[in-house]
């Protein structure tokens, strides 16, 4: 079955530190990729997204990710992290086939310390 | 901004009572859906539809309907809500240039005594 795997629930960073979020799917074939990113009380937004090409995609907020394939993974980078940076981010894959279905990972929550 | 509103916003209601969520888009997407978000799970796929009239299941459907009479409108109908029921449904219409994404309105936070 496919599934979406986030191994952190929580992290906290200090401000200006390195960020690295993980993502793992499991899937047969390549699948679009999605990165979201939820304030408190807020609707989703799309941070960055993966269909195919560069490996290394970037996205809004200084934002990077990079899909391996060997590794079944898409992990979200920022390489200084804001105090406006808190919030939740979601993995989420899709796969094609009637709809696009998207499968979400469970989130990480961030803190920023300042 | 994607052009996606939710109504009602917040929402408290009794067990038992039949409550309908309605989501709004301006911008003539085809595809659209309903979520929920709960702690620890995500986003799970409760309904989807392809188009006027046009709609089918997603993995958490039971206890729900849904209908979809004009492109703009997608309604979520709970016959007879349940505890269980109550969390914040989020509504997505899929576009963007390379397609497949999906873009999110601001949710309904339901809570269900």
């Amino acid at each position: 079955a496919q599934s979406v795997t986030q191994p952190d629930i929580h992290i906290t960073v200090s401000e200006g530190a390195s960020l690295e979020l993980r993502c793992n799917y499991s899937y047969g074939a390549t699948p679009y990729l999605f990165w979201y990113v939820q304030s408190p009380g807020q609707g989703l937004q799309l941070l960055l997204k993966y269909f195919s090409g560069d490996t290394l995609v970037q996205g809004i907020k200084g934002f990077e990710a990079e899909f391996k394939r060997s590794q079944s993974s898409f992990n979200l980078r920022k390489p200084s992290v804001h105090w406006s940076d808190a919030a939740e981010y979601f993995c989420a894959v899709g796969f094609s086939g009637g709809y696009n279905k998207l499968i979400f990972g469970a989130g990480t929550r961030l803190a920023v310390h300042p | 901004d994607a052009g996606i509103t939710q109504s009602p916003r917040h929402k408290v209601t009794e067990t038992g009572t039949p409550v309908t969520l309605r989501c709004h888009q301006t911008e003539n997407h085809r595809y659209m859906y309903w979520y929920r978000q709960d702690p620890g799970h995500g986003l799970r796929l409760i309904h989807y539809s392809y188009g006027v009239k046009d709609t089918d299941k997603g993995e958490v459907s039971d206890g729900y309907s849904v209908s979809r009479s004009k492109t703009e409108d997608f309604l979520l109908t709970l016959e007879s809500a349940t505890s269980s029921q109550t969390s914040v449904y989020f509504c997505a219409i899929e576009g963007g240039q390379g397609g497949h994404e999906q873009f999110f309105g601001p949710g309904t936070r339901l809570t269900v005594l």
